[in-house]
């Protein structure tokens, strides 16, 4: 039982490098989100994607773009990686956007942006 | 400016006893709110939920207590258990609003001394 599958876990960039950070899900699930968390900091939400062929800015979307590929996959890619993007990388999925609907996460990616 | 606030970045409780973590929001069209329990290299798990329509909501030996009229929730454990250490986040969203609109805290840091 999968649930949402992230990879890879850990990634290090050169600043200027591109990257993309995959995300799956096997529940059928129609929203998916990308967060980020930095050190005391809480979850912060890059991009979502309330349905397949949708996709949303989230609070803090500069430097990324999302691709919501098919429902189970919604990938996240950063262009022109910055040492300001070092952080963990959390994907989500719910089974629809709105209230009852509590999200599932990933295990997260650690990038580090040298 | 940070629209959901937990102030205690660590709460420290002995095996047994009530854990009390707590959680400010100033967004007075937030209705529904969430508590997310985080261990290490793992990714965030939903544990609790309420709707601004109750004023509790209990689920075994976790208990979240929503007060509108102070934009307070507290989320409280009893007994507390060496395995609840970890950390929590208090999260909030608006109603019929999308997950997208989920607000997480910089959480609280519980640790569960045997």
């Amino acid at each position: 039982n999968a649930g949402v599958t992230q990879t890879p876990k850990f990634q290090v960039l050169k600043t200027g490098q591109s990257m993309t950070l995959q995300c799956a899900q096997d529940m059928n699930h129609n929203s998916m989100y990308w967060y980020r968390q930095d050190p005391g900091m809480g979850l912060r939400l890059i991009y979502y994607s309330a349905s397949e062929g949708t996709t949303d800015k989230g609070e803090v979307p500069n430097g990324y773009n999302v691709s919501r590929l098919n429902k189970r996959e919604f990938s996240l890619r950063l262009e022109s990686a910055a040492p300001s993007q070092t952080s963990v990388y959390f994907c989500a999925s719910s089974e629809a956007t709105g209230p009852n609907t509590e999200a599932f996460f990933g295990q997260g990616t650690r990038l580090t942006v040298v | 400016d940070q629209q959901v606030k937990q102030n205690s970045p660590s709460l420290s409780v002995q095996e047994g006893r009530i854990s009390i973590l707590n959680c400010d929001y100033t967004n007075s069209m937030f209705d529904y709110f969430l508590w997310y329990k985080k261990y290490p290299a793992e990714g965030p798990t939903f544990l609790i939920s309420i709707s601004s329509i109750k004023d509790k909501n209990e689920d075994g030996r976790f208990t979240v207590f929503l007060n509108k009229s102070a934009k307070h929730l507290s989320l409280h454990i009893v007994p507390s258990q060496p395995g609840d250490s970890a950390v929590y986040f208090c999260a909030a969203s608006d109603y019929g609003g999308s997950q997208g609109n989920l607000i997480f805290g910089k959480g609280t840091k519980l640790s569960v001394k045997p």
